[in-house]
């Protein structure tokens, strides 16, 4: 069965200084991945997906991911963050059914 | 014009109550779906149907009944509502074929039962 690890709870980070969010994943079948952030109150927003092709993935925002299948592993960066990032953000892969298998979410805290 | 839609947006009710949720997309997508969200932010799947017919029901409590009159609706009835079926309820949708495969959800519902 599919599964997602996020290895950080939360990650504080000064203003325009780089970020990476990391995700691992296990999946027996073809892998097709997510990154979703969520503001406060509010649904989730795509940032950036995987489904085949080029490892490096760009999505909204300034964000990027790279997909490593030998370290199973679908992490997320930004080079210079901002306040307006501060959020919590979700990797996701698919699984049967088309349905998201979730990480517990990362929160970002980006501090002036 | 906005994607995926729910209402209401907040639900405060005291247990044992019956309630519903709805939810509506324009987007066209022929597979949606409802997920919970915990206290803790945790993300999991319920439901799922793909043009009217469930394919997903992951082990959710019977009270728990949904409905889709058609491909743009998803509705999630509750009843006999207890303590912990407060969280935050999104609906979220995709076209299950085609290559696309991700799920634009909607603005979430927060459930208080009392």
């Amino acid at each position: 069965a599919q599964s997602v690890t996020q290895l950080d709870s939360q990650v504080p980070v000064f203003e325009e200084a780089p970020v990476e969010l990391r995700c691992n994943y296990s999946s027996s079948v073809s892998v097709y991945l997510f990154w979703y952030v969520q503001y406060p109150n509010q649904g989730l927003q795509l940032l950036l997906k995987y489904l085949s092709g080029s490892t490096l993935v760009k999505g909204i925002n300034g964000f990027e991911a790279e997909f490593n299948k030998s370290q199973t592993s679908f992490h997320l960066r930004k080079p210079s963050v901002h306040i307006s990032d501060t959020a919590e953000y979700f990797c996701a892969v698919r699984s049967y059914g088309n349905k998201l298998v979730f990480g517990a979410g990362t929160i970002l805290r980006v501090k002036s | 014009d906005t994607a995926v839609s729910q209402t209401p947006k907040y639900l405060v009710t005291q247990m044992g109550n019956d309630k519903s949720i709805k939810c509506e997309q324009n987007l066209g997508h022929d597979t949606m779906y409802w997920y919970k969200q915990d206290s803790k932010k945790f993300l999991k799947i319920m439901f799922s149907y793909n043009n009217k017919e469930l394919i997903i029901n992951e082990t959710v409590p019977n009270r728990f009944s949904p409905k889709s009159p058609d491909k743009a609706h998803l509705n999630l009835h509750i009843n006999s509502l207890e303590l912990g079926d407060s969280a935050v309820y999104f609906c979220a949708s995709s076209q299950a074929y085609g290559g696309a495969y991700e799920q634009y959800f909607g603005p979430g519902t927060r459930l208080t039962v009392t």
